[in-house]
């Protein structure tokens, strides 16, 4: 157990809706990351936060959005969903805003849009 | 562009044998490497990571990883295999100024009694 904790664990929609994923890092940890894991595109980083500020970006679509809250629990928010977003999203944490550092990773959110 | 490569898609050995994952990496700068491992329906566990010194890194379950500049790999490697050790393991880059992690496609482990 990484001390990750990912909430919910599976999520079933529909294509145009609205889902919010959510990600508690571990305790102590200022930095959190979001990754999607798809059969055609692998393991891609998407965004990162480190104490309440966006610090990165990667391939997020524009209908996704993040953000990290004053006790630094984070939300993944997907909208106007489509089936290609069917995924396993995952969190992960590290304790500071440095290349190096270890990411922790959560059990992860499988979301399948029907 | 920075990018990973793990040119198996699976590798198969027999319980007990030594196993080897292979990773090579093509970064423009110092690159920080790491092995996740990920079980069926489990996130990703750190395995070991690669930052200076000492070229041979030992990390979780027995696991070690070589680092060789001059073939821009980080090979995972394990002295005696366990059935236990069957999973898909990912090899993952960072670079000074991007701290996001850069994965190879995965390889699959397949260990047989």
């Amino acid at each position: 157990d990484s001390g990750v904790t990912q909430t919910p664990k599976h999520l079933i929609t529909a294509t145009g809706q609205r889902v919010t994923l959510r990600c508690s890092p571990r305790s102590g940890d200022l930095s959190v990351y979001w990754y999607q894991q798809s059969l055609d595109q692998g393991l891609q980083f998407l965004i990162q936060y480190y104490n309440g500020e966006e610090r990165a970006k990667g391939n997020i679509l524009e209908r996704f959005s993040a953000q990290q809250f004053p006790d630094l629990h984070s939300e993944l928010n997907l909208s106007s969903l489509e089936l290609g977003d069917s995924a396993l999203y995952f969190c992960a944490s590290s304790v500071e805003d440095l290349y190096q550092e270890t990411q922790y990773f959560g059990p992860g959110t499988r979301l399948l849009v029907l | 562009a920075q990018s990973v490569a793990q040119p198996e898609d699976q590798v198969n050995v027999a319980e007990g044998n030594p196993l080897t994952v292979k990773c090579t990496y093509s970064v423009s700068g110092n690159p920080y490497l790491f092995w996740y491992v990920q079980y069926p329906n489990r996130g990703l566990q750190f395995l070991l990571k690669y930052i200076t010194g000492d070229n041979l890194v030992k990390g979780s379950y027995g696991f070690e990883a070589e680092f060789n500049k001059s073939q821009t790999s980080f090979h995972l490697k394990k002295p005696s295999a366990l059935v236990s050790d069957s999973a898909l393991y990912f090899c993952a880059v960072t670079l000074n100024g991007y701290n996001k992690l850069i994965f190879g496609a995965g390889t699959r482990l397949a260990v047989h009694p």
